[in-house]
């Protein structure tokens, strides 16, 4: 039972383009949505989070986008640079609970 | 170091043996977690510790599994009788924690133990 999808395994974009990650999930309980960064041989690094309470999160190049009716959220870098190139977590908590249900991971590279 | 800290980095093994894993967390911080990733997948839970609370072990795979964490800090996870499945990098993460502020509990990772289990 995957609650927290990444539907795409990879993709790749061109420097200095917007990069638009993709998330779903199917817990209507879940309430804390986070990104994270992984490069290889390294922890995931937190990027950004958003609450449901709101439907839009911003810092810096990263933009989270969140739809609850949709059970959808994004999110977007703009301008893409070579060193955003890595492996992209979304997870969600909820239902009072601090453990984190992760997506399979989306890798991006960014073309120079 | 500022960082949470897993040890060894690399773990290889043979089936039947038992290992451990040491996490150190933060300096402060009081909720620590163990996830593990296996190849080509997401992160999944494996238990969570927080102050003196007892800790959710909901995602623990099987009773092969088990882990402590000694005075607050320093966290260690056992596998006993290991599994080829059980191959797989380890995660610990630490955070703060708060009822009211969900930005504290951001949680941070450490670098993993990747097991090779023969």
């Amino acid at each position: 039972d995957q609650q927290v999808k990444q539907n795409s395994p990879s993709l790749s974009v061109q420097e200095g383009r917007i990069s638009i990650l993709n998330c779903d999930y199917t817990n209507s309980m879940f309430d804390y949505f986070l990104w994270y960064k992984k490069y290889p041989a390294e922890g995931p690094t937190f990027l950004i989070s958003i609450s449901s309470i709101k439907d839009k999160n911003e810092d810096g190049r990263f933009t989270v986008f969140l739809n609850k009716s949709a059970k959808h959220l994004s999110l977007h870098i703009v301008p893409s640079q070579p060193g955003d190139s890595a492996v992209y977590f979304c997870a969600a908590s909820g239902q009072g609970a601090q453990k984190l249900v992760f997506g399979q991971g989306t890798r991006l590279t960014i073309n120079p | 170091g500022a960082g949470v800290s897993q040890s060894p980095s690399n773990k290889v093994t043979e089936k039947g043996k038992d290992v451990e894993l040491r996490c150190d967390p933060i300096s402060g911080h009081t909720a620590l977690y163990w996830y593990r990733q296996s190849l080509g997948q997401g992160l999944e839970f494996l238990i969570y510790f927080q102050g003196n609370s007892a800790p959710d072990k909901s995602g623990l795979p099987s009773d092969r599994f088990s882990a402590e964490r000694t005075g607050g800090s320093v966290s260690t996870l056992t596998i006993q009788r290991t599994q080829q499945e059980d191959s797989a990098v380890y995660l610990c993460a630490s955070s703060l924690y708060s009822r009211v502020d969900r930005g504290k509990n951001i949680q941070y990772f450490g670098a993993g133990t990747r097991l090779s289990v023969l």
